[in-house]
């Protein structure tokens, strides 16, 4: 079953903040984040184990919450170049290899 | 970026006919993945493979099948090629090492696949 994004869209100023969240209900072995421009392939920005363990970049932050199956994406002081899609992808049952994509949320920073 | 390529880039087909993709890596890579991709769905799992000759369905396999007779290359087939198969299919790779646990994802270009 699909994780749920929220919000689905979401338009901001350059500079301003937003957070995109990402929720299963299944036990979440781990939470993989991805980005992607129109007319492009996906690229990874953060991985969280269950545990407490990440991966990422450095400008971008994300929680994850393994009691409540739910994470979120944190984009601070955003740029132009955050515009894109970003979709969660979830893995369960003890392992990290087969991911359940959501349906993504498109965000849009303008000028 | 990692060593990903995607062929054909660009396929229209007709309805019927049968339609292989290919997914070459350079990374060496033990897992590669093959997803669609279709507004409103996000990406969905087709196939994935998890060595030579290693591979499992994901959640949308029916009417693929897939062959890994090398660990640079990953082949998707469509026996007989459905306009619902309409799509953008991309090909993924991750490390699959057993010392790390991230296993982050990196995508292919993609193929853009039209079935009239």
């Amino acid at each position: 079953q699909q994780p749920v994004q929220s919000p689905q869209a979401v338009i901001l100023r350059e500079g301003e903040d937003a957070v995109i969240n990402c929720s299963s209900s299944k036990a979440l072995y781990s939470v993989h984040w991805y980005r992607q421009k129109h007319g492009e392939a996906p690229v990874f920005l953060m991985i969280l184990l269950k545990g407490g363990e990440q991966k990422g970049h450095e400008k971008i932050s994300a929680s994850f919450n393994e009691k409540k199956q739910q994470s979120s994406l944190y984009l601070t002081a955003s740029q132009l170049s955050y515009s894109g899609t970003y979709f969660c992808g979830t893995a369960s049952g003890g392992s990290n290899y087969k991911l359940t994509f959501g349906k993504g949320t498109l965000l849009t920073v303008n000028p | 970026d990692a060593g990903i390529t995607q062929s054909p880039r660009h396929k229209v087909t007709e309805t019927g006919t049968p339609v292989t993709l290919r997914c070459h890596q350079t990374e060496n890579h033990r897992y590669m993945y093959w997803y669609r991709q279709d507004p409103g769905h996000g990406l969905r799992l087709i196939h994935y493979s998890y060595g030579v000759k290693d591979t499992d369905k994901g959640e949308v396999s029916d009417g693929y099948s897939v062959s890994r007779s090398k660990t640079e290359d990953f082949l998707l087939t469509l026996e007989s090629a459905t306009s619902s198969q309409t799509s953008v299919y991309f090909c993924a790779i991750s490390e699959g090492s057993d010392r790390g646990s991230y296993n982050e994802q990196f995508f292919g270009p993609g193929t853009r696949l039209t079935v009239l």
